[in-house]
């Protein structure tokens, strides 16, 4: 069966600081990976999706940026985070082709 | 570009009542629409989707072209169903969904 491992589950980090968030998948090949930010009202945010390794669609202008080094390994980074970078990220992967999304479990980021 | 609105950030109903959630979306052509839940401490999953056709834990929802909406309603709300829901649109040829902003729904006992 499918995993999808995300983590850290928390992250307390101050301003400036870098951030590495790391997500992976189990049990697939050649998945749709994607990074959503989960903000209270404001619903999922897609930040970033890729459709193969080094392969990376930006949904938004940010601080962020993403990479898929591996097929099954999606990273969210950023050099220096800012406090408008606090919020919940979740990490998510489907089949090529299927919009039916599973997500990881979530890291929540606060920035001091 | 698909937009999905969820009016209600938070709904509060008391066991054995309906609930419905609603959502509106907009988009020109065929969308394929998806609700999704987050239980209390848990992963956000699917629950149901239109092509489906099913109902899920008591829940349904119809895919309404004519006013765009696709409502997720049950007759008998449970303490259980007590979580975060949100609807979310994939167009046809884009498999990334869009995500409405999210309803809080609370069943009271």
């Amino acid at each position: 069966s499918q995993t999808i491992h995300q983590w850290p589950a928390t992250l307390v980090q101050p301003v400036g600081s870098p951030l590495s968030l790391e997500c992976t998948v189990e049990g697939t090949s050649n998945p749709n990976l994607y990074w959503y930010r989960q903000a209270a009202g404001r619903g999922l945010q897609l930040l970033f999706y890729s459709v193969g390794i080094g392969q990376i669609s930006s949904e938004v202008p940010q601080n962020l940026s993403a990479s898929r080094p591996q097929d099954r390994q999606f990273i969210l980074s950023s050099k220096k985070l800012l406090l408008s970078d606090s919020g919940f990220y979740l990490c998510a992967w489907s089949r090529r082709g299927a919009e039916k999304l599973f997500f990881g479990s979530g890291t929540q980021l606060s920035v001091l | 570009a698909q937009r999905v609105t969820q009016p209600e950030k938070l709904l509060s109903v008391f066991k054995g009542a309906p609930v419905e959630l609603k959502c509106n979306y907009s988009y020109s052509g065929s969308p394929e629409l998806f609700w999704y839940v987050q239980y209390s401490r848990q992963r956000l999953q699917l629950l149901l989707r239109h092509i489906s056709r099913e109902s899920i834990k008591g829940f349904t929802a119809d895919l309404n072209k004519g006013e765009t909406s696709f409502h997720l309603k049950k007759p008998f709300a449970q303490e259980e169903d007590s979580a975060m829901y949100y609807c979310a649109l994939a167009s046809g040829g884009s498999y990334i969904p869009t995500f409405g902003r999210g309803t809080s729904l609370i069943v009271h006992p």
